[in-house]
């Protein structure tokens, strides 16, 4: 299975302020077609995840544009600019390129 | 408006059996792979499986390939988690999801203890 490593395990962030979540998987989730199978989402308290970026650096219907996704092969990054006290949960990264999906450990976002 | 409804969840002794029910609406429900979730206590996420847009094939984790069967009912818009010889490791909270997790039910406990 590719195992998917996320860092850190919590943040504390000050409102307004950019945050960064890390995520490495153990095996390259680039395929052939050019396409790049990390997903991101979001684990508001009480709530269902929801879908924040797909295919590594797409933003998700309805998701604002204060979130963003990049990296390379097998390091990715989702970056938060100007953190709401709405964003604050359970951040995923997740591969979908091959049987079974995983999934990181979570990153828990709070605020200051 | 999307909406994923489950249900079926609840208490069930180690051994037995359970069978979800996920039931669709606000999207053609017929043209997505659907697929199962579940979350631990510990927050920890684990993918179960999928299933085609027509029923006709199914992946799942290897870990749970022989105790999960996953089904779907197009013209009812249902999909279905059957879960045999349930262990305690399987007490989590079951999420439906639709193609590759886009929109995600509001979940269903599952509990399993004697």
């Amino acid at each position: 299975d590719i195992v998917m490593t996320q860092a850190p395990l919590s943040v504390s962030v000050t409102p307004g302020e950019s945050a960064s979540i890390s995520c490495r998987s153990s095996k390259s989730l680039l395929h052939s077609n050019g396409i790049t199978y990390v997903y991101w989402y979001l684990q508001k308290p009480g709530k269902s995840p929801q879908l924040l970026i797909y295919r590594m650096s797409n933003l998700a219907s309805g998701v604002p544009d204060r979130f963003s996704g990049s990296g390379s092969e097998t390091d990715f990054t989702l970056k938060i600019s100007r953190v709401e006290a709405e964003d604050v949960g359970i951040y995923y990264c997740g591969q979908l390129l091959e049987n079974p999906w995983t999934f990181g450990g979570g990153t828990k976002l709070e605020l200051k | 408006e999307v909406q994923l409804v489950e249900s079926g969840g609840g208490l069930v002794q180690p051994g037995a059996s359970l069978k979800l029910s996920c039931v669709a609406s606000g999207f053609t429900f017929s043209d997505y792979w659907m697929s199962w979730v579940r979350q631990t206590p510990g927050k920890t996420m684990e993918w179960i499986g999928d299933i085609k847009y027509d029923g006709s094939y199914t992946n799942y984790a290897p870990s749970l390939k022989n105790r999960f069967t996953i089904s779907r009912d197009n013209a009812k818009s249902t999909l279905y988690l059957q879960m045999s010889n349930v262990r305690s490791e399987d007490t989590a909270t079951y999420y439906c999801t639709s193609g590759t997790l886009g929109y995600w039910g509001q979940g269903v406990m599952v509990t399993v203890s004697s």
